[in-house]
């Protein structure tokens, strides 16, 4: 079974911290992707990666950064945490290439409260 | 760029019912998938049914079907014979290639 694994469960940080959010996938699988989950807005894409060192914005990049060195290892980067980024973020991860439009496989999800 | 419009914030529906989950989306690619997935209270995300935009054929797994009309640009979920266990957040989801954005999300509650 493909496991996405993300570092933490539950994190406190407080404003204008420099936050870390990992995930690591067993797959191989080419496609990695970010997302944050606020009810009613549903899960909102804030980037995702195709390859190695490959990123693409999503539709709410601003105030995050990614970092993908390693094929299995997708890192989320809040730069200088402000308490609106207080939510649950969710990682996944997809084959990519000549598997495109296949399922994602998800994270148990990062809460992450910014005070 | 690609939206995904789920219109109903809320759905209530008896045990052993039929219901359907509204899901459009607007796109002027010609190859995409969608995809719903669902979200019980534990949080997990559960990948249900995909339907790919060059198929024929209604999607079905089970008692999940996908209402498919690609020229209204709509991909609803019909679930068959509700159960308890039904309960949950549903999201509609679209791929292009390498992406895959998601809809609000529309959170159903079966009664007994």
């Amino acid at each position: 079974d493909v496991k996405v694994t993300q570092s933490s469960r539950y994190l406190v940080k407080r404003t204008g911290e420099k936050v870390f959010l990992e995930c690591v996938q067993d797959m191989d699988h080419e496609n990695m992707f970010w997302y944050r989950q606020d009810p009613g807005l549903g899960l909102r894409l804030i980037y995702f990666s195709y390859d190695v060192k490959m990123k693409e914005k999503g539709d709410i990049p601003e105030g995050y950064s990614v970092s993908r060195e390693k094929k299995e290892r997708f890192s989320l980067i809040l730069e200088s945490a402000s308490t609106n980024q207080t939510s649950m973020y969710l990682c996944a991860s997809s084959w990519g290439g000549a598997r495109a439009n296949e399922k994602l496989f998800f994270g148990s999800g990062t809460q992450l409260s910014v005070l | 760029a690609q939206k995904i419009t789920q219109t109903q914030p809320g759905m209530f529906v008896q045990e052993k019912e039929a219901v359907t989950l509204d899901c459009t989306y607007d796109t002027s690619d010609p190859s995409y998938g969608l995809f719903w997935y669902k979200q019980p209270s534990s949080g997990e995300m559960i990948f249900l049914i995909y339907q790919g935009s060059y198929d024929q054929q209604n999607a079905t797994e089970g008692r999940y079907s996908l209402n498919f009309q690609k020229a209204r640009k709509s991909a609803n979920l019909v679930i068959s014979a509700s159960q308890l266990g039904d309960s949950a957040m549903y999201f509609c989801a679209m791929s292009r290639t390498n992406d895959m954005r998601f809809g609000a999300g529309t959170r159903l509650t079966v009664k007994p």
